[in-house]
């Protein structure tokens, strides 16, 4: 199995709501991503996990939470978005510094 | 820290070749290439790990020149399967990873 799910595939919320984005993946990678794509550009790194440890953190704003409850899952808690927090978020995982598997991604609507 | 790709954009006739360019400003310890086709996620298409290494992959291949910092993508022979806009990326240790701006190529019949 080479894929990496993601849900839900569109997320319409308000700047009150509370949401979450789920990234799976059952390929024994140890690297999971989260990376943030605005239209015509290129995806921006937000979040690594290493080991189900927080590696990385791009100086991305608190209302973006990310867990890893377990070795093949990745959650995006999102609360008090703002519209410009629109986009498409990525989910990747890795063996390490190696080819990154990307999901299909979860395209994100704040109103 | 992004590295910068040229060109920005480039249009082929089905059958004709084409390079793209990734550089940077820091040093590369590695140089991943990527396609993403409108709509879909980035779809992994090789990487080199070491100065004067070079890859290829069917008609796609790449260079990666380290001392000069920068890695070139060649697409020989491009057929219309090849359009979307490909992005180089690098990473200086396990875990940070930057993509480059990005190359949008669009092949027509």
């Amino acid at each position: 199995d080479t894929e990496v799910t993601q849900t839900p595939k569109h997320l319409v919320m308000g700047m009150t709501n509370k949401k979450s984005l789920k990234c799976e993946q059952h390929m024994g990678h140890r690297a999971m991503y989260w990376y943030k794509q605005k239209a015509k550009k290129p995806p921006e790194l937000m979040f690594v996990y290493s080991y189900e440890k927080l590696s990385i953190n791009e100086s991305v704003p608190s209302r973006f939470s990310p867990e890893c409850p377990n070795s093949s899952l990745l959650n995006l808690h999102l609360h008090a978005l703002q519209p410009e927090d629109s986009a498409l978020y990525l989910c990747a995982s890795s063996r390490g510094g190696d080819e990154q598997f990307f999901g299909p991604g979860t395209r994100l609507t704040v109103l | 820290q992004q590295p910068v790709q040229s060109p920005q954009a480039v249009i082929l006739r089905e059958g004709e070749d084409a390079v793209i360019n990734c550089s940077s400003s820091k040093a590369l310890y590695s140089v991943h290439w990527y396609r993403q086709k409108h709509g879909e996620a980035p779809v992994f298409l090789m990487i080199l790990l070491k100065g004067g290494e070079q890859k290829g992959h069917e008609k796609i291949s790449a260079s990666f020149n380290e001392k000069k910092q920068q890695s070139s993508l060649y697409l020989t022979a491009s057929q219309l399967s090849y359009s979307g806009t490909y992005f180089c990326g690098t990473g200086n240790n396990f875990n940070k990873f930057y993509f480059g701006s990005g190359t949008k190529l669009n092949v027509k019949p």
